[in-house]
């Protein structure tokens, strides 16, 4: 089965630097990844998506690439700011409607 | 739009007990998946279901059921309760999953188990 790991676990940037998030899956057959912020006390919350037919996709200050030879996916955001402070998952997927698989989460916190 | 709603929001049971949770999806989403949420194990998928049918399942005990109505709104059920069942329970729904990629999944706040 799918296996996604997750690094850092932990990462701590100063307000206005960019945070990268590291994702690393096992299933070739996974073509959808999607990536989670989750709040204190909140169900996880879609941020950015990205499915295996592109290579980059941006949304403002979030950015995730994907590059399926390396089974890898990144999660990208600039000039970040305290209210990014959270946990972010990555998860991978595949197109028959199967489990999503997460990785284990990266506690971001974003110093003023 | 409403969001998923999951009720009861927080719980305490006792070892041995049973539980019923409920998930009311997104209007007109018809997926719901279930997931466990622990700070040990992480998210782990429990079983989601689609028009009233079970499609995918976790590895996850005989004691760990669920079901889905007519109105796609759905229950897990944890039977015999053990203390390692206390978690975060999490609902996700989803429009149509499995055609032709898989579908956004939106998630609950979830439902805070305490199994003392």
């Amino acid at each position: 089965g799918e296996n996604v790991e997750q690094h850092p676990s932990t990462l701590s940037v100063q307000e206005g630097d960019s945070a990268v998030i590291k994702c690393t899956y096992s299933d070739s057959a996974s073509n959808y990844f999607p990536w989670y912020k989750q709040e204190l006390g909140k169900g996880p919350q879609l941020i950015i998506d990205i499915r295996s037919n592109v290579g980059e996709k941006k949304d403002q200050r979030i950015a995730v690439t994907l590059n399926k030879t390396a089974k890898h996916f990144s999660l990208h955001i600039t000039e970040t700011q305290p209210e990014d402070s959270a946990v972010y998952f990555c998860a991978a997927g595949n197109n028959y409607g199967q489990n999503f698989v997460f990785g284990p989460g990266t506690r971001l916190s974003v110093l003023p | 739009k409403a969001g998923v709603t999951q009720t009861p929001r927080y719980l305490i049971k006792t070892r041995g007990q049973q539980v019923t949770l409920s998930c009311s999806p997104i209007s007109g989403h018809r997926s719901v998946s279930w997931y466990q949420q622990t700070p040990g194990q992480g998210l782990q998928f429990l079983f989601e279901y689609f028009s009233e049918t079970q499609r995918n399942k976790g590895n996850f005990p005989g004691r760990f059921s669920g079901r889905q109505f007519s109105n796609s709104r759905s229950e897990m059920n944890v039977s015999t309760l053990e203390l390692g069942d206390s978690a975060l329970y999490l609902c996700a729904s989803s429009s149509t999953p499995g055609t032709g990629g898989l579908d956004t999944q939106y998630f609950g706040p979830g439902t805070r188990l305490t199994v003392l």
